[in-house]
């Protein structure tokens, strides 16, 4: 099945520290979503984003929509130790439930 | 207001054998899309049931089918399991009206073949 091309894979960081991570399609979606998901549970939404270009903030985490539709970028800034986890990136189009996640950034964060 | 349910958390079966996993969206919520997540294969969507119609499909074979009830509970079937069957199944519930509605995660079923 398609999934998004997700970077990095995977992050070291110390707490303090500012995030960035990128997802790439090769199809125009309509919406991006960004997802973090904890160890034993399912995704949790942080961030919609629903027009392109726009650029969204959810206290620490900021996100934007590419101009292209086909992008998406994810930062983060402060990282704390509870920021660990594994963050997806999604995109849909029109009305419909279905989602195209990406591969997932894995986050670690040392003290 | 009580989050998406999804019962049983954890189930081993072996090859051959079909099994059924439950889903309790969020009240009111009428849509419930069902995901497959898998190390190799990541997030992969396997359908979604919007008033107790199959309203999108994703590429799974027959084998993976699924039901929405009057009161929005769905269940998923998988019969004749394969080993690469086992995996995280998520379902994920919404109004199912708009463009802009935010889908909510259940904790997932682990399914293990042997």
């Amino acid at each position: 099945g398609q999934q998004l091309n997700q970077s990095p894979q995977s992050m070291f960081i110390q707490e303090g520290e500012d995030v960035s991570m990128n997802c790439t399609s090769s199809s125009i979606f309509n919406t991006w979503l960004w997802y973090k998901q904890d160890p034993g549970e399912g995704p949790v939404l942080l961030i919609a984003l629903y027009k392109a270009g726009e650029l969204t903030s959810n206290g620490r985490l900021t996100a934007q929509f590419g101009i292209t539709r086909k992008d998406s970028f994810l930062n983060i800034s402060a990282s704390i130790p509870s920021d660990v986890g594994i963050y997806f990136c999604a995109g849909r189009t029109g009305t419909a439930s279905k989602l195209t996640f990406g591969t997932g950034t894995r986050l670690q964060v040392t003290l | 207001k009580a989050g998406v349910t999804q019962t049983p958390r954890y189930l081993i079966k072996t090859r051959g054998q079909q099994v059924t996993l439950s889903c309790s969206p969020i009240s009111g919520h009428r849509s419930v899309s069902w995901y497959q997540q898998t190390p190799g294969q990541g997030l992969q969507f396997l359908f979604e049931y919007f008033s107790e119609t199959q309203r999108n499909k994703g590429n799974f074979p027959g084998r993976f089918s699924g039901r929405q009830f009057s009161n929005s509970r769905s269940e998923m079937n998988v019969s004749t399991l394969e080993l690469g069957d086992s995996a995280l199944y998520l379902c994920a519930s919404s109004w199912g009206q708009g463009y802009q509605e935010t889908q909510y995660f259940g904790p997932g079923t682990r399914l293990l073949v042997l």
